[in-house]
């Protein structure tokens, strides 16, 4: 069955520095593009950034452009976000998401991990 | 960039009646329209996309309507494991946003 699972969230400083990643299994990870989606607490759902397939294009939301950079490694079955010069307003629960058809909505996803910036 | 509105912000029905939903979009989204459902501490769920097709597994009590800027998620007659946050999503147009939910509670 599909399975996604977040790791690398926990507490970390404004201006600093965390990588989250997301192991796939289940299907064929290379063959799809796949999404970071976060959760403020209390908040709906916000769209983060999209990788294709093969890791050629790549797209993020306004608010995290230039300081969060998402990549993959099919090799490994893993997704993974780049998250530089934290903001409080980061502060998230971040779940990575499958892509269904390369129309950016998501058929399955993580569990999540929390980011918490704070100082 | 659109925005997705969702009213009301919390709807109580009682266990085996009609739950009706709504989402607006500011501009049209043609039919690229997905509609999730989340329980507390849980991923949100893929219930129905492109306006009406439901997901794999999930019962034909819920659908989904409306086309352009007007849509409708249909919860026939509800069941305890209904209660929950309910998002609609647009995916006609980057950055692909979510509404605000709506709260499905029990009367």
């Amino acid at each position: 069955q599909v399975q996604l699972v977040e790791s690398g969230g926990g507490v970390v400083q404004p201006g600093r520095s965390l990588r989250l990643s997301c192991a796939a299994s289940g299907f064929a990870f290379s063959g799809y593009a796949m999404h970071w989606v976060r959760q403020a607490p209390g908040k709906g759902p916000e769209w983060v950034a999209l990788i294709s397939f093969d890791g050629s294009n790549k797209l993020s939301a306004d608010s995290v452009k230039g300081r969060f950079t998402i990549s993959r490694d099919n090799s490994k079955n893993t997704l993974y976000l780049q998250m530089n010069s934290l903001r409080a307003e980061d502060t998230a629960v971040y779940y990575c998401a499958r892509d269904v058809r390369g129309y950016s909505f998501f058929d399955y996803w993580g569990q999540g991990t929390l980011v918490t910036v704070s100082s | 960039e659109i925005v997705m509105t969702q009213s009301p912000a919390t709807l109580s029905v009682s266990p085996g009646e009609r739950a009706t939903l709504s989402c607006r979009a500011s501009q049209s989204v043609s039919s690229n329209l997905a509609w999730y459902q989340q329980k507390p501490g849980q991923a949100p769920r893929l219930l129905i996309y492109d306006t009406s097709t439901r997901a794999t597994g999930i019962p034909d009590r819920f659908s989904g309507s409306g086309s352009g800027t007007e849509f409708t998620l249909t919860i026939s007659s509800l069941q305890s494991e209904d209660f929950a946050v309910y998002y609609c999503q647009q995916y006609d147009n980057w950055p692909f946003p979510f509404g605000q939910g709506t709260k499905l509670e029990i009367k």
